[in-house]
């Protein structure tokens, strides 16, 4: 069963700290992950994608990391910020995109 | 990026009434779009895959007589929602699909749609 699992389901740090995100997956035949950001009431935007050849990809204070023998990616947030707060959600298609599985996400609350 | 937008953001209406949600993508053309739904809380939840001048796939579970949807060109979808009731109130998120040539189809996310029904 194509399943995809994120946790912690919520986390609260201080401004300034780090923290790491995962996402365990049984997505097969595997094609891609993709790491989105969600603002409350908002559309969830695009911050990394991963293929199976790819095993850590960075985007500013973001930076994932995916390793297709165990399944499993991670997102390492940096030096957090206030704005940071929000809903990250673990996507991973497989190949053909005739599926993508959704994890049902973790909220983050970034507090000063 | 691409930029996909949805219009109205918000919307309250009376049950039993119809309101059409509109999705375009507006640097890029679209064969394909998707509408999800989601409640508070919970993540994303694919309702419907919209392929231009064809019918839409909807998933299991989805009446397809209640959310009509039309991709009558590239760069534009709406999903409408008959008779709506308060149990359809929730948050509807459009997405479409960049061909472009990449090997990778990404999708790029409106920024959603609150429907209340009162």
């Amino acid at each position: 069963k194509n399943q995809v699992e994120q946790s912690p389901q919520s986390l609260i740090i201080l401004e300034g700290k780090n923290c790491t995100l995962q996402c365990n997956y049984t997505v097969s035949p595997f094609s891609n992950l993709r790491w989105y950001k969600q603002d409350t009431g908002r559309g969830p935007v695009s911050l990394t994608i991963m293929t199976f050849s790819e095993n850590t990809k960075s985007n500013g204070r973001y930076t994932a990391t995916l390793d297709a023998d165990t399944k499993q990616s991670s997102l390492h947030i940096t030096a957090s910020q206030l704005s940071d707060s929000a809903s990250y959600i673990c996507v991973v298609q497989n190949t053909g995109g005739f599926k993508t599985i959704f994890g049902a996400g973790t909220r983050l609350f970034v507090k000063a | 990026g691409a930029v996909v937008s949805q219009h109205p953001s918000r919307v309250i209406c009376k049950s039993g009434t119809s309101v059409k949600i509109e999705c375009r993508s507006l640097d890029f053309q679209a064969t394909t779009m998707f509408w999800y739904r989601q409640f508070p809380k919970q993540s994303l939840m694919l309702m419907a895959t919209s392929n231009e001048g064809s019918k839409a796939t909807y998933e299991q579970g989805v009446e397809k007589d209640k959310f009509l949807i039309n991709h009558a060109s590239l760069t534009l979808s709406t999903l409408t929602v008959t008779s709506a009731h308060p149990e359809d109130s929730s948050f509807y998120i459009c997405s479409a699909r960049d061909v472009g040539g990449r090997a990778i189809n990404e999708q790029f996310f409106g920024p959603g749609t609150r429907l209340t029904v009162l």
